[in-house]
């Protein structure tokens, strides 16, 4: 079993609609990472947590450390958001070694 | 300034060449890191450098070397291609692995390399 699963694999929505994308993990972390993936490749760190929640523009990231769980929302999705969105942990305890990553949503959003 | 840095963009190697692909930080980060991106599967850690002189193995390292002589540059050398290496190349840094990598990650646009 991957230590991070995100859901859903693949979302097509319309653009203005919510979107939420789900990033679960088995293992004890002190930060999680989202990032966003455009097509062509480049990646991009939109927030990193280890508590609560955060907000950048129209991107809202949450986390329940005790549950294990951390979700991305987007409002009013526009068909820019198009992209694959990955979850990333960094373990407690794991030291330098690295980032272990979701294998990503891929995101439409239609016009 | 640059941000992180990575050449070539696109490589075609034979089975059996070697070379290396080139990362480069310009923004004093200590922490820099290697992943390779397959169809399917999520990033995956190849090597890592909590600085210069200091490197370590992730989770993938077979068939790939690094050195960091520098804080700057962190190159990944193919010591023999192989067919299953084709992929898609990304070189990270943060501004320090802080003993949980609690800081953003910039990453560079990836070198995408074929082996045939």
């Amino acid at each position: 079993k991957n230590e991070v699963e995100q859901s859903p694999q693949n979302l097509t929505a319309q653009e203005g609609e919510f979107i939420t994308i789900n990033c679960s993990y088995s293992v004890g972390i002190s930060a999680l990472h989202w990032l966003q993936q455009h097509p062509g490749g480049g990646i991009v760190s939109l927030f990193m947590l280890s508590s609560g929640k955060k907000k950048h523009g129209r991107l809202i990231a949450t986390i329940n450390i005790q549950e294990k769980h951390s979700s991305l929302h987007i409002t009013a999705s526009h068909p820019r958001d198009s992209a694959v969105y990955i979850c990333a942990v960094a373990r407690s305890g794991g030291g330098a070694d690295g980032l272990t990553f979701g294998k990503g949503t891929h995101l439409i959003i239609q016009p | 300034n640059a941000g992180v840095t990575q050449t070539p963009k696109f490589q075609v190697l034979k089975t059996g060449q070697s070379m290396t692909l080139q990362c480069a930080q310009d923004m004093n980060h200590e922490y820099m890191s290697w992943y390779r991106q397959d169809p399917g599967m999520g990033l995956r850690l190849i090597h890592y450098s909590v600085g210069a002189g200091i490197t370590d193995q992730g989770e993938v390292p077979n068939g790939y070397n690094v050195s960091r002589s520098t804080t700057e540059d962190f190159p990944l050398r193919l010591l023999s291609a192989a067919p299953s290496q084709t992929s898609v190349y990304f070189c990270a840094s943060s501004r320090t692995s802080g003993g949980a990598l609690g800081y953003e990650q910039y990453f560079g646009p990836g070198t995408r390399l074929t082996v045939t």
